[in-house]
């Protein structure tokens, strides 16, 4: 079956480097999005394509792709990065589906 | 501007129906890869259905069988029909542009409410 892994929490303090993982088989075969939700706002890409930055994203915000397994890097993380963290990607069988999400804590 | 703005959304009892709109402009929705999303509260992201610009549709398991993708091009209006609600369908909906793992933009509405009780 299709299944996106995260980590439920990931706690940093200012200035420090925060790393969310997200795993899956599917992830072999296609790339992954990562979305950063704050409360009550709709989801923001913060990468696509495995580690593109979309324009607007700040330079701390990386991503890296080996095996099953992708990674969301924030380097030098800031309160304001304070929010959850989902994966994204695409099945074979053209579904959807999103990791569980990950809470970043900065504090 | 692309705009997404989506309606619908209220109470409705186990086993009711509902219409949810997504009114876009800045762009045709028939051209586009679109997709419903929901969150149940304090929950995480759902992937809930998608309609390429060609017309082929796909479903959640979760929905499969009583929620219907669909649009209106003279509205430039994409809709989720839901049927047989259940209270875990109970969240907020969201409609959104090229969710896609390699499209380098996406664009999403504010959502609106789905309250099964």
């Amino acid at each position: 079956s299709y299944e996106l892994t995260q980590p439920s929490s990931v706690s940093v303090s200012p200035g420090q480097t925060a790393r969310i993982t997200c795993s899956g088989d599917v992830l072999t075969k296609k790339h992954a999005r990562w979305f950063q939700q704050k409360p009550g706002q709709a989801p923001v890409v913060v990468i696509y394509k495995d580690f593109e930055r979309p324009s607007g994203i700040p330079e701390r915000f990386s991503g890296f792709s080996s095996g099953t397994t992708v990674t969301l890097t924030i380097s030098g993380a800031q309160v304001e990065d304070e929010a959850d963290y989902y994966c994204f990607s695409l099945g074979d069988n053209y579904l959807g589906m999103f990791g569980g999400g990950t809470k970043l804590t900065v504090l | 501007e692309v705009q997404l703005v989506e309606s619908g959304g209220g109470l409705v009892q186990p086993g009711g129906s509902l219409r949810l709109s997504c009114a876009a402009s800045g762009f045709t929705v028939s051209s586009n890869y679109m997709s419903w999303v929901r969150q149940a509260p304090g929950k995480g992201l759902e992937w809930v259905s998608v309609i390429y610009s060609g017309g082929s549709t796909y479903y959640a398991d979760s929905v499969k069988g009583r929620f219907t993708i669909s649009r209106d091009n003279s509205k430039n209006t994409l809709y989720l029909q839901m049927n047989s609600l259940r209270a875990e369908d109970t969240a907020v909906y969201y409609c959104a542009r090229d969710l896609l793992p390699d499209s380098s933009s996406d664009y999403w509405g504010q959502g609106t409410l789905v309250t099964v009780s």
